[in-house]
């Protein structure tokens, strides 16, 4: 496709399910990001992929968050036991990444919006 | 605590007004972007500032990037209808850095 898309794009889940949200980033993008932003704020890092090199994860908030990539493709967050407090929406972004630039344009997907019972 | 705190929170005006929000920090980035949000999308970019005192147009649109580059503003000179969204400002810090930070947002609504 030409742009970022995210799956579901709605997830209403229980309180201590599992969760997957999924991420197919532009393609030929190197870089993948996962942010999560609550109701009236604004987003907060959660992880990053860049090729093959170990991913940064130093935004996730506990251990139940866990996130793969598979390549320079399809990105998975999984969220584990589920709390309220997990509600928002989870953007993923991807971005041609080049070197250390701190130019480059991340796109952004339209989100998935996870409402925990 | 966030990094970046913009102001105002919450902007309601009518069309053709003049508007500006401001995007503050104690810190110091290498750079700053400043992104529109519209309900359920993901953020746009706008502009990316990465010199103090730089200043970008886009159209109607005015980005200034702080002397000390800790801070930032945009300016919508006569509003449309069609700037309503969320505006988000987000600075990086190092060249290598891996993650944007994000302020709070600005929720515009330019009313016709």
């Amino acid at each position: 496709g030409a742009g970022v898309s995210q799956s579901p794009s709605n997830k209403v889940t229980e309180k201590g399910k599992d969760v997957e949200l999924r991420c197919d980033p532009i393609s030929g993008h190197t870089a993948l990001y996962w942010y999560r932003q609550r109701l009236g704020q604004g987003l907060e890092f959660l992880i990053y992929f860049q090729g093959n090199s170990a991913p940064d994860k130093s935004g996730l908030p506990s251990d139940r968050f866990s996130a793969e990539r598979t390549g320079e493709s399809v990105s998975t967050l999984t969220i584990q036991r589920t709390q309220q407090e997990d509600s928002a929406v989870y953007l993923c972004a991807s971005s041609q990444r080049q070197g250390a630039s701190i130019k480059e344009t991340q796109y952004f997907g339209p989100g998935t919006r996870l409402l925990v019972l | 605590t966030q990094l970046l705190e913009q102001s105002p929170q919450f902007l309601s005006i009518q069309e053709g007004e003049n508007l500006t929000v401001y995007c503050n920090s104690s810190s110091v980035f290498s750079s700053l972007q400043w992104y529109r949000q519209e309900p359920g999308e993901g953020p746009v970019l706008l502009v990316t500032v990465v010199t103090g005192g730089e200043v970008k147009k886009l159209k109607r649109l005015t980005f200034q990037f702080g002397d000390a580059r800790k801070d930032s503003s945009l300016h919508i000179t006569a509003a449309q209808p069609g700037d309503t969204g969320l505006y988000l400002c987000a600075g990086a810090k190092g060249t290598g850095a891996n993650n944007l930070f994000f302020g709070t947002g600005t929720r515009l609504t330019v009313i016709p």
